[in-house]
């Protein structure tokens, strides 16, 4: 596609319950990130794939959290037991090689109620 | 311990001013400083960026100094457009294989017409 697409847009749900966010980079970019994104703040890293791996798992907050990126294209992110301070907007973003000028999606913005 | 500070939340400036967004860091160990914008519901979007061996960058109406001995990093938008109104985040890239971002916590910019 055109750009980095993150689906929902908008999610609310229960405290406690699972939720899985999706993100479907720019067509052949190697390099896949989540960053997560508070209010008032700026976004902060979560994890880094190259290709299929995890290459990069250090800024997951703890073992709710959890990310895949199986085929090497789209990934998802995971999230167990969701506590209110989860609430956030969850950004991806893509680049062809892990360089600086990668390309953000919209973001998933997760309320946990 | 915050990386990478801007202590100003918010500024506003007359369209066709000089608008000026400041950032400071602590870490010496990064290879590339970089602003994003973003807009209302959008992710960052790329803007521009700094190697740490410059001191000056300059693109059209944008232009990133790097005070490597004051660990500061200022960007200069001149003329200022009301179009240019977003939050702008500074962010420093590490210079392990992970090319992870760290942001700064944002400055609302708004251009007055």
């Amino acid at each position: 596609g055109a750009g980095v697409s993150q689906t929902p847009s908008n999610k609310v749900t229960e405290k406690g319950k699972y939720v899985e966010l999706r993100c479907d980079p720019i067509s052949g970019h190697t390099a896949l990130y989540w960053y997560r994104q508070s209010l008032g703040q700026g976004p902060e890293f979560l994890i880094y794939f190259q290709g299929t791996g995890a290459a990069d798992d250090s800024g997951l907050p703890n073992d709710r959290f959890f990310a895949v990126r199986p085929e090497g294209s789209v990934s998802t992110l995971k999230i167990q037991r969701t506590e209110r301070g989860d609430s956030a907007v969850y950004l991806c973003a893509s680049s062809p090689d892990g360089n600086y000028g990668y390309t953000f999606g919209s973001g998933t913005r997760l309320t946990v109620v | 311990d915050q990386q990478v500070k801007q202590n100003s939340p918010s500024l506003s400036v007359q369209e066709g001013r000089i608008s000026i967004l400041n950032c400071d860091y602590t870490n010496s160990m990064f290879d590339y400083f970089l602003w994003y914008k973003k807009y209302p519901a959008e992710g960052p979007t790329f803007l521009i960026s700094i190697s740490s061996i410059k001191d000056k960058n300059e693109d059209g109406r944008f232009t990133v100094f790097l005070n490597k001995s004051a660990k500061h990093l200022s960007l200069h938008i001149v003329p200022s457009q009301p179009g240019d109104s977003a939050v702008y985040f500074c962010a420093i890239r590490g210079s392990g294989s992970a090319r992870q971002l760290t942001f700064g916590s944002g400055t609302q910019l708004t251009v007055l017409p």
